[in-house]
């Protein structure tokens, strides 16, 4: 079985500072995607990024950017430029690449790391 | 276009009773997954709903159960309630070919307490 891991509970940023934050995972499977997502303090969660383990060039969305290390089984993700609203918790995800008659939502989450960020 | 709309938001039952929650999945969207998520355990998968049909069911037990209408709204229901039913239940939903794979819509969550 799949798993997600966030060493991390915790982490603080400086606003206009960068910050980590980490994730491994375990898995037998070639081919799979990997995500994080934000749940800011009001609970709605979005996807903040997305990597494709076929593709070895990392994925970027404007200030978020992830290093994907497939041997290492390690997906981290950076945010640059922090600002106030970055504050949430982030979590890690895996989804098989494998579509049981088309199903999409089977996510594996981490546990999450809870960001916040200092003015 | 509306986003995933949960209701109730918040809910309180007693131990042995049952709970019945609603999702109402972004327009067009025809996949509806249910999540659990708790301090301890973080977010677990409980079922995933497509075209009415199940596709995928997390590990739990058989308290949980779901169905989806043909208009794609799903409903999650949980029987003979238990203290460590007290959750955030996360309903999200997503359409195949549209959007990036594997992305997920989701709601602000039914946030139920059990007594």
């Amino acid at each position: 079985a799949q798993t997600v891991t966030q060493s991390q509970p915790e982490m603080s940023v400086q606003e206009a500072e960068t910050v980590t934050l980490s994730c491994t995972y375990d898995t037998s499977e070639s081919d799979y995607y990997l995500f994080w997502y934000k749940q800011p303090p009001s609970r709605q969660m979005i996807l903040v990024i997305r990597q494709e383990a076929y593709k070895q060039q990392n994925a970027t969305e404007n200030r978020f950017s992830v290093n994907f290390q497939k041997a290492a089984k390690s997906f981290s993700l950076k945010i640059s430029d922090s600002q106030l609203g970055d504050a949430a918790m982030y979590f890690c995800a895996y989804r098989s690449a494998f579509r049981n008659g088309g199903s999409q939502g089977n996510l594996i989450f981490g546990k999450g790391t809870k960001l916040s960020v200092k003015p | 276009k509306a986003g995933v709309t949960q209701t109730p938001r918040y809910l309180i039952k007693t131990r042995g009773q049952q709970v019945t929650l609603s999702c109402s999945p972004i327009s067009g969207h025809r996949s509806v997954s249910w999540y659990q998520q708790t301090p301890g355990q973080g977010l677990q998968f409980l079922f995933e709903y497509f075209s009415e049909t199940q596709r995928n069911k997390g590990n739990f037990p058989g308290r949980f159960s779901g169905r989806q209408f043909s208009n794609s709204r799903s409903e999650m229901n949980v029987s003979t309630l238990e203290l460590g039913d007290s959750a955030l239940y996360l309903c999200a939903s997503s359409q195949p070919g549209q959007g990036k794979v594997g992305e997920l819509f989701f709601g602000e969550g039914s946030r139920l307490t059990v007594l």
